[in-house]
C-alpha cells in the first residue's frame, strides 16, 4: 500500500524567506501520481499541482517550485520569497493507478511571520 | 460552477448516537471520496464511491459507512459513535479521468464533535 511522510510537523519562517517542504513516499507501482494540496485556515483544501512518475521535470509556477526525484521517492515544494498568505497547511498526496483513492501525508504546518 | 458543498457545518453528538453527514459534487463528477482529518493525524482515506458502488475504503472499522445516490451525492454513516470520531469530515469529488487520479474537489467539510 502506499505511504507519505512529510516530516516537519510545523515550519515557521520571516516573510521573503525561502521555504522546502519535504515529502518521501512509497509505493510498490511503477505508475503513479503525487499532488500538493493547501489547507489555508478557512479549512478548504485546494489543489496545487499533479505530477505522474514518468514526468520528472522540474515545475515552477510563481513562487511555487516543485522538486520530483524517484532516485530518492521524494516530491519537495519550495516556495521561493514567502508571503504571509502562504501561511497554511500544506498536504503532500500519492494515489496508485489500481487504486484511485489518494492517500496524503500528515501535513506540514507553515507560518510565514510578517 | 458551484463547488463540493457537504452538510452540515457543524455537528454534536453524544457517544453512541448515529451521525449522517452529506456531500454533494461537483456537476458533471461521478466519484465522492470522504476523508477523516483528526487534530493532528492529517487525512485519513475512508472511502471511495463511484457510480453509485463502493470502491475502496480505508483501513476503518464497518460503523462507518456510506451510500452514493443516482445524483452523485453522497451520505457518510458513523454509527455507535465513539469520542475519538470528533474530526473534520471531508467530501471531495473527481471527474471521471480515463488514466484515474484525477485531483479531487474538497468541500469545506463538516465538523463533528462527539460528547
Amino acid at each position: 500500500a502506499q505511504k507519505v511522510t512529510q516530516a516537519q510537523t510545523e515550519i515557521s519562517v520571516v516573510e521573503k524567506e525561502d521555504v522546502t517542504l519535504d515529502c518521501v513516499y512509497e509505493t510498490r507501482d511503477t505508475t503513479y501520481y503525487l499532488f500538493w494540496y493547501k489547507q489555508p485556515p478557512s479549512g478548504e483544501l485546494v489543489f496545487l499541482i499533479r505530477r505522474n512518475s514518468f514526468d520528472e521535470q522540474n515545475e515552477i509556477s510563481g513562487r511555487y517550485s516543485w522538486n520530483f526525484q524517484k532516485s530518492t521517492s521524494s516530491f519537495n515544494f519550495t516556495i521561493t520569497a514567502s508571503q504571509v498568505v502562504d501561511s497554511a497547511v500544506y498536504f503532500c498526496a500519492l494515489s496508485e493507478t489500481n487504486n484511485n483513492d489518494m492517500r496524503f501525508g500528515a501535513g506540514t504546518r507553515l507560518t510565514v511571520k510578517p | 460552477e458551484a463547488g463540493v458543498t457537504q452538510s452540515p457545518t457543524h455537528l454534536i453528538k453524544t457517544r453512541g448516537q448515529q451521525a449522517t453527514l452529506r456531500c454533494s459534487p461537483i456537476s458533471g463528477h461521478t466519484s465522492v471520496y470522504w476523508y477523516q482529518q483528526a487534530l493532528g493525524l492529517g487525512l485519513q482515506f475512508l472511502l471511495w464511491y463511484d457510480e453509485g458502488e463502493e470502491r475502496n475504503r480505508g483501513n476503518f472499522p464497518p460503523r462507518f459507512s456510506g451510500r452514493q445516490f443516482p445524483n452523485y451525492s453522497s451520505e457518510l454513516n458513523v454509527n455507535a459513535l465513539e469520542l475519538e470520531d470528533s474530526a473534520l469530515y471531508l467530501c471531495a469529488s473527481s471527474p471521471w479521468d480515463t488514466e484515474y487520479n484525477s485531483p479531487l474537489h474538497f468541500g469545506n467539510g463538516t465538523r463533528l464533535t462527539v460528547t
